[in-house]
């Protein structure tokens, strides 16, 4: 079975900084990955996916993620991050059919001013 | 257009109990997966309904159930409730018969006293 593992659980940066968020899954054949972000007292919503095609992806509010297939990574990063970047982070991975996801357990970022 | 609905928004049941949690799917949407989310953990998958049949079941007891109803919209069944099945309950839907990004819900959070 796939896992997704997530070294980072707690973040804290200042406002400017850079971030990467490290995502690492195991699971030997295709994959799709995808970002999750959970603001708080939010529902969790799509940063950014990765299906096929360029392994560098870019989704909503500044965010990228580099799609490794030799690391088995895909991670998350921003050039400069905002206090309204404040939030949970997931990283999941479906594998096969029907779409199923499996999540890490998640980075929690906290953005100073 | 409306985005993923679930009901109720919270709930309190005592040990034993049985409940029953709600979930439209977004406009246009086939597929709803339902996750639960404890407290500082990512989302696991429970199941997965298609065509109104279970079809992707995660690591949970058969005190979980589910159904889909004509117009896709989602129940999920907990009996003999557990202190331990304190969560937020997390509803995903999907188009293309799952083979698409899921858009979740806010989620129901149950609690078992």
């Amino acid at each position: 079975a796939q896992s997704v593992s997530q070294h980072n659980h707690h973040v804290i940066l200042s406002e400017a900084a850079s971030l990467e968020l490290g995502c690492n899954y195991s699971y030997g054949g295709t994959v799709n990955l995808f970002w999750y972000v959970q603001y708080p007292g939010q529902h969790l919503q799509l940063l950014l996916k990765y299906f096929s095609g360029d392994p560098l992806v870019k989704g909503i509010k500044g965010f990228e993620a580099e799609f490794i297939k030799s690391k088995f990574s895909f991670n998350l990063r921003k050039p400069s991050v905002q206090w309204s970047d404040t939030a949970e982070y997931f990283c999941a991975v479906a594998t096969g059919t029907a779409s199923k996801l499996t999540f890490g357990t998640g980075t929690r970022l906290q953005v100073t001013l | 257009d409306a985005g993923v609905t679930q009901s109720p928004t919270h709930l309190i049941k005592t040990r034993g109990q049985q409940v029953t949690l709600r979930c439209s799917p977004k406009s246009g949407h086939d597929t709803v997966s339902w996750y639960q989310q404890a407290l500082g953990q990512g989302p696991q998958f429970i199941f997965q309904y298609y065509e109104e049949e279970e079809r992707q079941r995660g690591n949970f007891p058969d005190r979980f159930s589910g159904h889909q109803f004509p117009n896709y919209s989602s129940e999920l069944n907990v009996n003999a409730l557990l202190l331990g099945d304190s969560a937020l309950y997390l509803c995903a839907s999907s188009g293309l018969a799952g083979y698409n990004e899921q858009f979740f819900g806010p989620g129901t959070r149950l609690t078992v006293l």
